[in-house]
């Protein structure tokens, strides 16, 4: 199965900078990497998913690159604001050829006024 | 898309009883999953629920402690049995409607006295 790392301290910034979180995987090459959204007390909801094959994945202010050489994906999100405060969770598959998601430990972000 | 609703949100409970969750999906969906999410700590799978057949469970969950039903495509529920304080928790109802995006209940946070 897969081991996925997220930085498990708290990521601060200033509003209106680029936030960059990191997701960091071993063992096989997933067929994609799912970011998810988490509030306090909520269920994670679903922001982008990006393939293998694919670089990088754009959705309004976010932005996700998948690099399959070093089994890492980044999650950025541009012009942050307060609002853009939560954890954010990677998921790959569960193993190969499963599309049950597992879940990484989450990254909280803080961004401030 | 779909919506899912899970209940209870909330319960304490006395250890050695047991909990019944429900979650209920607005539309059929192929894939239901039950997740538990300790504080600060990722999603662990416990076990997919299968329509009309015996839940797949992952290794360190087993149905004696964790009956699973799922009588149609839209329901499923999840029984805590004989619960600890070491089951206190949040458990959460998930449904995948394509086998890339999985959509979450709100939880029910387990407080077990």
């Amino acid at each position: 199965s897969q081991k996925i790392e997220q930085n498990s301290e708290a990521l601060n910034i200033q509003e209106g900078k680029t936030a960059t979180l990191t997701c960091n995987y071993t063992n096989y090459s997933p067929a994609y990497l799912q970011w998810y959204r988490q509030d306090p007390g909520r269920g994670p909801v679903f922001l982008l998913l990006i393939r293998e094959n694919e670089k990088e994945k754009r959705k309004e202010r976010l932005k996700v690159t998948f690099d399959t050489t070093l089994k890492q994906s980044l999650f950025h999100i541009t012009a942050s604001q307060p609002a853009d405060s939560a954890t954010y969770l990677c998921a790959l598959p569960l193993s190969g050829g499963s599309y049950i998601p597992t879940f990484g430990r989450g990254t909280s972000l803080i961004v401030h006024p | 898309s779909a919506v899912i609703s899970q209940k209870p949100s909330r319960d304490i409970c006395q250890r050695g009883t047991s909990l019944t969750i429900q979650c209920q999906v607005d539309s059929q969906v192929t894939m239901m999953f039950w997740y538990r999410q300790q504080p600060g700590q990722s999603l662990t799978l416990i076990a997919t629920a299968n329509q009309g057949s015996e839940a797949t469970y992952e290794s360190g969950f087993v149905i004696d402690k964790f009956p699973i039903s799922r009588p149609n495509l839209t329901f499923s529920t999840l029984t805590v049995s004989n619960m600890s304080p070491e089951d206190s928790s949040i458990y959460l109802c998930s449904a995948g409607v394509s086998n890339t995006e999985a959509f979450f209940g709100q939880g029910t946070r387990l407080t077990v006295v």
